[in-house]
């Protein structure tokens, strides 16, 4: 099976700065089927990326993806207070799908 | 809106058995896969069992293969999950998932979670 690892494990910033979040696969990702989720303590994960750079349905345009092949990026341009919170991502290209251990984006 | 609320989660002694529901709203339930998902206590996220739209099959990851059913009844809007023969190691936040556009039986990601149902397996 594919495995995913995130970096940084956890990120300190201020909102109004821009996170960049890591998501390495040990092998191809078919097809670019990665996606990245957002959860927060108590919750729900909530989609955001889809196919490696499509946005998910009322997910602002300050989060994009990017990448292809082992290397996936989800980058936040500008963080808002509501941003703050663990980021997953998860590979769908090759059975089974996996998730990546997650990124923590905390306040600085 | 979809909304997917899980319940029957518990603690329970190794080798008990345990049945999970998520009662779906806000959409066509039974038109859509549905998935189970877990989370161990501070950890990440695994999939664990997928049904189609119509419950024609059934798909497990290799950790709950012989001990755990998923099931779904598109009359009521719900979808289960059986657990047998617990182990310690099934402990977790089990969430059911609906999942996104364009995916199929084998390559799929989750549009919408329910906040899970925590289950404890201990002596």
């Amino acid at each position: 099976e594919i495995v995913l690892t995130q970096s940084p494990g956890t990120l300190s910033l201020s909102p109004g700065e821009r996170a960049t979040l890591s998501c390495r696969a040990s092998q191809s990702v078919s097809d670019s089927y990665l996606a990245w989720y957002q959860q927060k303590p108590g919750q729900a994960p909530r989609l955001l990326i889809y196919g490696a750079s499509s946005r998910a349905t009322g997910i602002p345009d300050r989060f994009s993806g990017s990448g292809s092949g082992t290397d996936f990026t989800l980058t936040i341009s500008r963080l808002e207070p509501e941003d703050f919170a663990v980021y997953y991502c998860q590979q769908y290209g090759s059975s089974p799908v996996t998730f990546g251990g997650g990124s923590k984006v905390e306040i600085k | 809106q979809v909304q997917l609320v899980e319940s029957g989660g518990g603690a329970v002694q190794p080798g008990r058995s345990l049945k999970l529901s998520c009662a779906a709203s806000g959409f066509a339930f039974s038109g859509f896969a549905m998935h189970w998902v877990r989370q161990a206590p501070g950890k990440g996220l695994e999939w664990v069992a997928a049904i189609p739209y119509d419950g024609s099959t059934e798909h497990y990851a290799d950790s709950v293969k012989g001990r755990f059913a998923i099931s779904r009844d598109n009359s009521k809007n719900t979808l289960y999950l059986q657990m047998n023969s617990l182990r310690v190691e099934d402990t977790a936040v089990y969430h059911c998932a609906r999942v996104g556009p364009a995916t199929t039986m084998f390559k799929f990601f989750f549009d919408y979670w329910g906040q899970g149902t925590l289950v404890t397996v201990s002596s």
